[in-house]
Formats: structure tokens, C-alpha cells, sequence
């Protein structure tokens, strides 16, 4: 089974703070994405990554950034968070080429900006 | 820009119901159409995959059609219980770039009374 690890589920941050949300998969995925989902909003694409040190803006990559040094690894970075960052992040990763196969999620990261 | 809508928002059966949850996109050239459950402040678990070229996908209980003419997908849940109580979302890939990026519809929060 493909398993996604979000490295916390519940994270407490302060304004102004950077901030990291770290994500492994163990399927040696090529793909890996990051998005968060609002009430009334859905899941709207912030980054993704086809391969190590590629990236790509999503949907909505406005005040994030992305790190992808290894290929099991993809971080989200908050460079400096604020209170409408305040959401549940989830991270996924699909593998191969042709696109023909399911994203897998993780348990997703529930993240408060005060 | 592709748009993805689900009807009901909401929907509440007895323990033991056939049901059908709705997904419906407004671009036909799609590559695949996914199926995901989320259960409350967890990640999505992928259910079934249906590719442009199939009509439908079977899991144990759960049957997907796709008619990408219509622009349209249902979900089939046969005898439904009260652990099929989930968000099911669905979510359309268009196939385009070097990684394929979903578009989610913003789900029915199913709810199966015992």
C-alpha cells in the first residue's frame, strides 16, 4: 500500500513565523503535490513536483514555497505565515508518466496561524 | 476553466439503501475521473479510478460510471452502512503538462442512519 506521511497533524504558528510542512511518500513517486482545502472552497492546488528540484505553481501559490531535494521528500514553506494561512494542508503523490494512475493523500496537516 | 459540481451538498439514508452521488464537469476532454472518500480531519482515500476510455469501475459495493459526452459521473453505493457516513468528492484530471493536476468538485457529505 502507498503510504503519504505528513509530518504533523496539528500545528500551532505565530504571525510572521516560517514555517514548515514536511511530506514523504514511500512509493518512489515521481509526482507530489500540495493543497489546502477550506470549508466552501474545496482543495485548491497551491505547488507541485514532477521530479527532485522540479516545481510548479498550482491554483494559488501566493505567499508559499515548495523544496523537492529528494524524491520520497516535498516541504511546503510558509515563508512568513498569516492568520488567512490558517487551513488544513494535505499532500499527495502519484506515480509514473502517463497519468493514468490515483493520487494518494495523507492524513493532512491542520495548520492555526494566531 | 474546468469546473466540477456535485449534487447533492448533503444527503442522509437508512442503514441498507442503493445510492447514487452525482459529479458532473464541464470540460468533456478529460483524461480520468476519480472517486475519493474523506472522513472528518482526515486525508482523502482514492476509491476508484475510471479512464476516459472506460464506462465504468467496480469495488467491492461502489460502482463509477463515466459519460464524458454528458460530462457527467455517479457513484453507485449498494446496501449503504453507517461506515459509508464520509465526504465523497470527485475530481477530474485533464491530462495536460508533464504532471496531471486534478480539479475537485467540493463533495456530498453522505450520512447513513443505522
Amino acid at each position: 500500500d502507498v503510504k503519504v506521511t505528513q509530518s504533523s497533524r496539528y500545528l500551532v504558528k505565530r504571525t510572521g513565523e516560517k514555517v514548515f510542512l514536511e511530506c514523504v511518500q514511500d512509493m518512489d513517486h515521481e509526482n507530489m503535490f500540495w493543497y489546502r482545502q477550506d470549508p466552501g472552497l474545496g482543495l485548491r492546488l497551491i505547488y507541485f513536483s514532477y521530479d527532485v528540484k522540479m516545481k510548479e505553481k498550482g491554483d494559488i501559490p501566493e505567499g508559499y514555497s515548495v523544496s523537492r531535494e529528494k524524491k520520497e521528500r516535498f516541504s511546503l514553506i510558509l515563508e512568513s505565515a498569516s492568520t488567512n494561512q490558517t487551513s488544513m494542508y494535505l499532500c499527495a503523490s502519484r506515480g509514473g508518466w502517463a497519468g493514468a494512475q490515483p493520487q494518494h493523500f495523507g492524513d493532512g496537516t491542520r495548520l492555526s496561524i494566531l | 476553466k474546468q469546473e466540477v459540481t456535485q449534487i447533492p451538498a448533503a444527503l442522509s439514508v437508512p442503514e441498507g439503501e442503493n445510492l447514487v452521488l452525482n459529479c458532473s464537469f464541464t470540460d468533456s476532454a478529460i483524461y480520468n475521473l476519480q472517486w475519493f472518500r474523506q472522513d472528518p480531519g482526515k486525508g482523502l482515500t482514492s476509491l476508484l479510478l475510471i479512464q476516459s476510455s472506460q464506462r465504468e469501475q467496480t469495488s467491492g459495493r461502489l460502482n463509477a460510471s463515466l459519460d464524458k459526452s454528458s460530462g457527467r459521473s455517479t457513484l453507485y453505493i449498494a446496501a449503504s452502512q453507517p461506515g459509508d457516513s464520509a465526504t465523497y468528492l470527485c475530481a477530474v484530471d485533464l491530462g495536460s503538462g508533464s504532471a496531471r493536476q486534478l480539479t475537485f468538485g467540493s463533495g456530498t457529505q453522505l450520512t447513513v442512519l443505522p
